[in-house]
């Protein structure tokens, strides 16, 4: 079974932090994505990388950044947090020649 | 620009009732057109579509494509409680392996 984890469920940080959210997968995937969910708007691309150290903006990369050091992990950073980045974040991943992503559990960020 | 819209975006029914779940999309480059299930965890996968008019079928769940029309749907029959959930489409787009959402399609299943 394909694993995709997620460091935290839940997260609260201040406006102005820098927050890093962490993802690792477990099947050797060389595609990995970021989104987040917001009521009304669906899932929105931020980021993904299709190999190490390879990244490549989504649909909303404002306001973020990655890193990709290893194939397993994939981190979303955020480098100074403000209010209208709460969401919920979904990190995924995918196998070479499949159209299916599989995702982590997410996590739901506050920041006030 | 590429879109994907669901509809409706909620819906309440009772349990037994048939639903059906609506996605049309305008996107360059098709690949594929995927329907997940999300309860208060991570999506999980139904369906990858990629030929038209080839109807899949999983238990009291089944879906269809139509490319020439642009739009794909979702039949949930005999609807129980534990079907209740958002369920997103999304569509494959090029060769990065992104996938294009829609705003998804609440359920909500009474007894």
């Amino acid at each position: 079974d394909v694993k995709v984890t997620q460091s935290s469920r839940y997260l609260v940080k201040r406006t102005g932090e820098k927050v890093f959210l962490e993802c690792v997968q477990d099947m050797d995937h060389e595609n990995m994505f970021w989104y987040r969910q917001d009521p009304g708007l669906g899932l929105r691309l931020i980021y993904f990388s299709y190999d190490v150290k390879m990244k490549e903006k989504g649909d909303i990369p404002e306001g973020y950044s990655v890193s990709r050091e290893k194939k397993e992990r994939f981190s979303l950073i955020l480098e100074s947090a403000s209010t209208n980045q709460t969401s919920m974040y979904l990190c995924a991943s995918r196998p070479p020649g499949s159209g299916e992503q599989y995702f982590g559990p997410g996590t739901r960020l506050t920041v006030t | 620009e590429d879109k994907v819209v669901q509809s409706p975006l909620s819906l309440v029914v009772h349990e037994g009732d048939t639903v059906t779940l609506n996605c049309s999309y305008e996107v360059t480059n098709f690949r594929s057109l995927l329907w997940y299930k999300q309860e208060k965890k991570a999506p999980t996968f139904l369906f990858m579509l990629t030929s038209s008019g080839i109807e899949k079928k999983s238990g009291r769940l089944s879906s269809i494509l139509d490319k020439k029309e642009l739009f794909s749907i979702l039949n949930i029959t005999a609807t129980q409680t534990g079907d209740s959930a958002i369920y997103l489409c999304a569509v494959g787009s090029g060769n990065t392996g992104k996938l294009i959402f829609g705003q998804g399609t609440t359920l909500q299943v009474k007894p």
